[in-house]
């Protein structure tokens, strides 16, 4: 069985400022491990996912997550946010044949 | 190409009413599947087709929920006697192959609202 924690339903950060999003899992088989964004009013598109191939992972718009085995964490990084970065996130986890389980999200808020 | 499509867009029930909700798949994708997304609680999986039949129903929140696809394709997802706790937004994904590890394609959502 999988399960999936996001520390923080919402994070600030200010234009140009590091974007950090915390996710941490738990699997009992080797995950795989997906970040989604959802814009307003549009449904959710895959910024990346890890299969085991590399254990950092860069995905569209900048973004990129490290799988670290030894904390269970996947957290989802960017140097530089941008406005149109403002949405929110999900972390999700699954086993090859198991239903994929998404975390709670975080909604990023960008400051001008 | 076409993404996924879900219509309607918007439903406004009222409490005890059917509902049916439709999701139209990317063209060749053989999987199917439906979340439903309440405030603050994340996506809840519903259900999942291969092709047309479901082998994960696992999700279905009652018996007041179904959900059938025909002709490998389009889907239904039906509330039967709504309740107000049914309201949430619908999402319908799809994907090429068979496995929660690919990569799924989301429609906008349905959302409903059972007054």
């Amino acid at each position: 069985a999988q399960s999936v924690t996001q520390l923080g339903s919402h994070v600030s950060v200010s234009e140009g400022a590091l974007v950090l999003l915390r996710c941490n899992y738990s699997s009992s088989v080797p995950p795989y491990l997906f970040w989604y964004v959802q814009y307003p009013n549009q449904g959710l598109q895959l910024l990346l996912k890890y299969t085991s191939a590399a254990t950092l992972v860069k995905g569209i718009n900048g973004f990129e997550a490290e799988f670290k085995k030894s904390e269970t964490s996947f957290h989802l990084t960017k140097p530089s946010a941008h406005m149109s970065d403002a949405a929110e996130y999900f972390c999700a986890v699954s086993g090859r044949d198991d239903k994929i389980i998404f975390g709670k999200g975080t909604r990023l808020h960008i400051l001008p | 190409g076409a993404g996924v499509s879900q219509s309607p867009s918007n439903k406004v029930t009222e409490k005890g009413k059917d509902v049916e909700l439709r999701c139209d798949p990317i063209s060749g994708h053989t999987a199917l599947y439906w979340y439903r997304q309440s405030l603050g609680q994340g996506l809840e999986f519903l259900i999942y087709f291969q092709g047309n039949s479901a082998p994960d129903k696992s999700g279905l929140p009652s018996d007041r929920f179904s959900a059938e696809r025909t002709g490998g394709s389009v889907s239904t997802l039906t509330i039967q006697r709504t309740q107000q706790e049914d309201s949430a937004v619908y999402l319908c994904a799809s994907s090429l192959d068979r496995g929660f590890h690919n990569e799924q394609f989301f429609g906008p959502g349905t959302r409903l609202t059972v007054l």
